[in-house]
């Protein structure tokens, strides 16, 4: 069974540019996070889907970041403008979402470093 | 928001060695989550602990999920190289909402 697929792994940009993640969950998962997890810190909940609807995006800078999950399947996760303390792991998660346990299966992560 | 105080931040051990990590909320959570993070990689969980006073095992791990809801301690016996990363304790409140550590550092020595 595939994992949870991220790109890019890694991405240099400078601040007010903007940067787009994608991630591909593991098939038949319902449930779809992002999370931002800072050098040093536990990953932060950013957003929450569950197939196409948002269940949580309370601690998502709406300023400056959206998400998407258009049909339920793959998700885009954009920053526009980018600011220095963006620089961040973005790591997409996933979960079967009928049976909610705690049990997230996570990508690799999109590392994204703000100059 | 919710915070989950973890401690040690770091832990610096030698091989062979036992090692003991906990978690502690003000908040009562009511499932309690332990997971691995290794360079590079995004992380995987553990133990995953869903009664009050439940005591898990996986292998080398044991977890326990606190009396009051409010804790969870992680124990790794006999430490081995490839247990070096960080572990972040999670706590589910509610319906789905999942909050993590800020994670305890291990390193071992050979």
């Amino acid at each position: 069974e595939a994992g949870v697929a991220q790109s890019p792994r890694y991405k240099i940009i400078e601040k007010r540019q903007s940067v787009a993640f994608w991630c591909n969950p593991i098939s038949g998962h319902a449930t779809l996070y992002w999370y931002q997890q800072i050098l040093g810190q536990g990953p932060k909940l950013l957003i929450q889907f569950q197939n196409n609807g948002v269940v949580d995006d309370s601690q998502l800078p709406k300023d400056r970041f959206s998400a998407e999950r258009l049909k339920g399947v793959d998700s885009t996760l954009k920053i526009q403008p980018a600011k220095l303390e963006d620089s961040a792991v973005y790591l997409c998660a996933s979960s079967d979402g009928y049976r909610y346990s705690g049990e997230l299966f996570f990508g690799e992560g999109s590392r994204l470093t703000v100059l | 928001g919710q915070q989950l105080n973890q401690s040690p931040q770091s832990m610096f051990i030698q091989e062979g060695e036992d090692v003991s990590m906990n978690c502690t909320s003000s908040s009562i959570f009511n499932t309690w989550l332990w997971y691995k993070q290794d360079p590079g990689e995004g992380p995987v969980l553990l133990i995953a602990l869903y009664k009050a006073g439940e005591l898990t095992s996986n292998g080398r791990l044991t977890a326990q999920f606190g009396i009051t809801r409010k804790d969870s301690f992680l124990n790794i016996s006999a430490s081995i190289p490839s247990d070096v990363g960080i572990y972040f304790c999670a706590g589910l409140q509610g319906a789905q909402k999942l909050v993590f550590g800020q994670g305890t550092r291990l390193t071992i020595n050979p």
